[in-house]
């Protein structure tokens, strides 16, 4: 049972690529987030998901996409990468929201440097 | 205006000291969930402790417990008889169900920087 895993680990972009990150749990939640961590400002949400095929925005989703084709998956992905997203990248699941109280369980983060 | 605030950026004590860390929330709700979280300097975030709004008892766990009080909007955290192993970064976080329409996902307050010094 790996929980929440995240992919990759680390990466640095250039100014303008694009890239996408996974985050895949085992856990069979329904609910699937993704937040970012910046120094001083604790975790903001940026996207989430109530359930396969669903996606919605949260506090900061502006230059992010997202998908959850599958279950289990939940990407994030960036199309044009700037400087300001240089951040900590943390994907969460929960089994029927936070809505509903239940706590979140986090992945390791990813760290993504953009130059 | 914050929603979730932790007026403590870094705090730091002598081992076997206790500690309080504070946490002020804002919501308009009268259903809602506050979370507490620790992030070890490994960087994971670890579940601490969940509490309804309806639900006005502390609660201790261990050297840990909990004071929610409603009537000041705070939800405080006490580590008693600190030990080094317990230097990290705990956020305090809230679910509104109701005012963000439905919206889910937590707000998290910025963190407060526990160091205990042996």
């Amino acid at each position: 049972n790996a929980g929440v895993t995240q992919t990759p680990k680390f990466r640095v972009l250039k100014t303008g690529q694009s890239m996408t990150l996974l985050c895949a749990q085992d856990m069979n939640h329904e609910y699937m987030y993704w937040y970012r961590q910046d120094p001083g400002m604790g975790l903001r949400l940026i996207h989430y998901s109530v359930g396969e095929g669903t996606t919605a925005k949260g506090e900061v989703p502006d230059g992010y996409n997202v998908s959850r084709l599958k279950k289990q998956n939940f990407l994030l992905g960036l199309e044009s990468a700037a400087p300001s997203q240089t951040s900590v990248y943390f994907c969460a699941s929960s089994y029927s929201g936070t809505s509903a109280g239940e706590e979140q369980y986090f992945g390791p983060g990813t760290r993504l440097t953009v130059t | 205006a914050q929603k979730v605030t932790q007026a403590q950026t870094e705090i730091s004590v002598v081992e076997k000291e206790d500690v309080t860390l504070d946490c002020v929330y804002e919501t308009r709700d009268t259903t809602y969930y506050l979370f507490w979280y620790k992030q070890p300097p490994s960087g994971e975030l670890v579940f601490l402790i969940r509490r309804n709004s309806f639900d006005e008892q502390n609660e201790i766990s261990g050297r840990y417990s909990w004071n929610f009080q409603k009537s000041t909007s705070s939800f405080n955290f006490t580590i008693t008889a600190s030990q080094v192993v317990d230097s990290a970064v705990y956020f305090c976080a809230l679910s509104e169900p109701y005012s963000g329409g439905g919206a889910d996902g937590l707000t998290f307050g910025k963190g407060t920087h526990l160091i205990i010094q042996p």
